[in-house]
């Protein structure tokens, strides 16, 4: 069984600091996409990765795909209670349409 | 903007009755997913279709049905509900976009079964 493993888990800051979420796992992906979700919501689509050693930003948010497109990071610059949320990474493996999901990190941003 | 619809955003059904939760996108996707997401277990998928009348079944198909008769719509049925199918479910539709798939959400439906 493919597995993606997110950390932290849960994370609690405060306004203002900077986070980074991890997202590895053993497998190699053809692409890699990070989703935000909040409470009672669908998952809503972040961003798409696909070349090893990619970085995308997305305005305080910088996404980074690992050289080797097993792993990637999610780093959130000054970060705001907007951005609370459960945060979601999702491989897809080559040659599947089936969608490897990471464990999630719940951030809460506090003001 | 890619749009999926579900079309209830929370359910109540007892034991025993017949389910219908169905889907709509809006873009002509080809890929359709059903997943249903539960607290510590994460997002699991209960079957996808790749085209119409086309179906797979996915990591946790027991106790469920699809239904792909057009391109736009994917039905899950819960064909006898159980309290244990109690779950968010989320629909969801990919298509080809900038040398990837992207996978695109449905709101999401509440069900709870009684």
């Amino acid at each position: 069984t493919q597995l993606l493993e997110q950390s932290p888990q849960f994370l609690s800051i405060q306004e203002g600091e900077n986070l980074t979420v991890y997202c590895n796992s053993s497998s190699v992906f053809s692409s890699l996409q990070w989703y935000r979700q909040e409470p009672g919501e669908g998952p809503v689509l972040l961003v798409t990765v696909v070349t090893g050693g990619e970085v995308k930003k997305l305005k305080r948010l910088t996404f980074q795909f690992g050289d080797a497109r097993k792993d990637s990071s999610l780093h959130i610059t000054a970060a705001q209670p907007g951005d609370t949320g459960l945060y979601l990474c999702a491989g897809l493996p080559s040659g599947t349409y089936k969608y490897i999901f990471g464990t999630g990190t719940r951030l809460k941003v506090l003001a | 903007d890619v749009k999926v619809t579900q079309s209830s955003r929370y359910l109540v059904k007892r034991t025993g009755e017949k389910v219908f939760l169905e889907c709509v996108q809006d873009m002509d996707h080809e890929n359709m997913f059903w997943y249903r997401q539960d607290p510590g277990l994460g997002l699991r998928l209960i079957y996808f279709s790749y085209d119409v009348k086309m179906k797979e079944k996915g990591d946790i198909p027991e106790g469920y049905s699809v239904s792909r008769e057009k391109k736009e719509r994917f039905s899950l049925i819960l064909e006898s509900a159980s309290t244990n199918q109690t779950s968010m479910y989320l629909c969801a539709s990919s298509f080809w976009r900038g040398g990837a798939y992207e996978q695109y959400f449905g709101p999401g439906t509440r069900l709870t079964v009684t």
